[in-house]
């Protein structure tokens, strides 16, 4: 079974710049996953951040962005804001309509 | 504006049934495929099944025990859950997929409906 895998938790200061990322448990991420990233805050709905790898959605402050870091996809976020404190989940394309969730990283602005 | 908006959850014993409906607007319903994600108390996102053309898919964990369907006359997606299991407790989201056919990404997310199953 084909495992998504993200970071359970991460730091940034306000201003700073992290980098999370998604990966497969047996083998690399590529563009053919077409990974796409979601926020969540608890008690809210996802919401829709980046799709096909680094395609910002309508409304997605600049500072947010997508790519493929060596073997894996990613989501930079470059002067993380106090309300970046969410938990942030990438889901990749399998093939044949499946699409798996990572397990999410909590993100803390702090 | 594209509103979503999921409605059915509720108190289900183990074995039995429920149906999910999500009622949407904001877009032309019938060019859209459309998809259910889940998430457990306290835990993830899990991709649970999407419509699509006339293709339908699961997540392993559903298949065989669930079933999606649409009214594009009603512009209402369901979702028909048979042999519930304590571990189907969860949020169900109804998400609008980018495209008609298959699709990599969610774009559009209701705010979720919860089924709790418990005797």
């Amino acid at each position: 079974q084909t495992v998504v895998t993200q970071e359970p938790s991460f730091s940034v200061s306000p201003g700073g710049t992290v980098t999370l990322t998604c990966g497969l448990s047996s083998g690399s991420v590529s563009t053919t996953h077409y990974p796409s990233w979601y926020q969540q805050t608890p008690g809210q709905a996802p919401r829709t951040l980046i799709y096909t790898t680094d395609i910002r959605s309508s409304g997605v402050p600049g500072r947010f962005s997508g790519s493929i870091l060596g073997n894996k996809a990613a989501l930079t976020i470059t002067g993380a804001q106090a309300d970046d404190d969410s938990n942030y989940y990438c889901v990749l394309y399998l093939g044949r309509g499946i699409r798996v969730f990572g397990g999410g990283t909590k993100l803390t602005v702090l | 504006e594209v509103q979503l908006l999921e409605s059915g959850g509720g108190l289900a014993q183990p074995g039995g049934s429920l149906r999910l409906s999500c009622a949407a607007s904001g877009f032309t319903f019938s060019n859209y495929a459309m998809s259910w994600v889940r998430q457990a108390p306290g835990k993830g996102l899990e991709w649970v099944s999407s419509s699509s053309g006339g293709d339908t898919y699961y997540a392993d964990s559903v298949k065989g025990r669930f079933t999606i369907s649409r009214d594009n006359s009603k512009n209402t997606l369901f979702l028909q859950m048979n042999s519930l299991r304590a571990e189907d407790t969860a949020v169900y989201y109804c998400a609008k997929d980018p495209y008609s056919g298959w699709s990599s990404y969610f774009d559009y997310w209701g705010q979720g409906t919860l089924v709790t199953v418990s005797s």
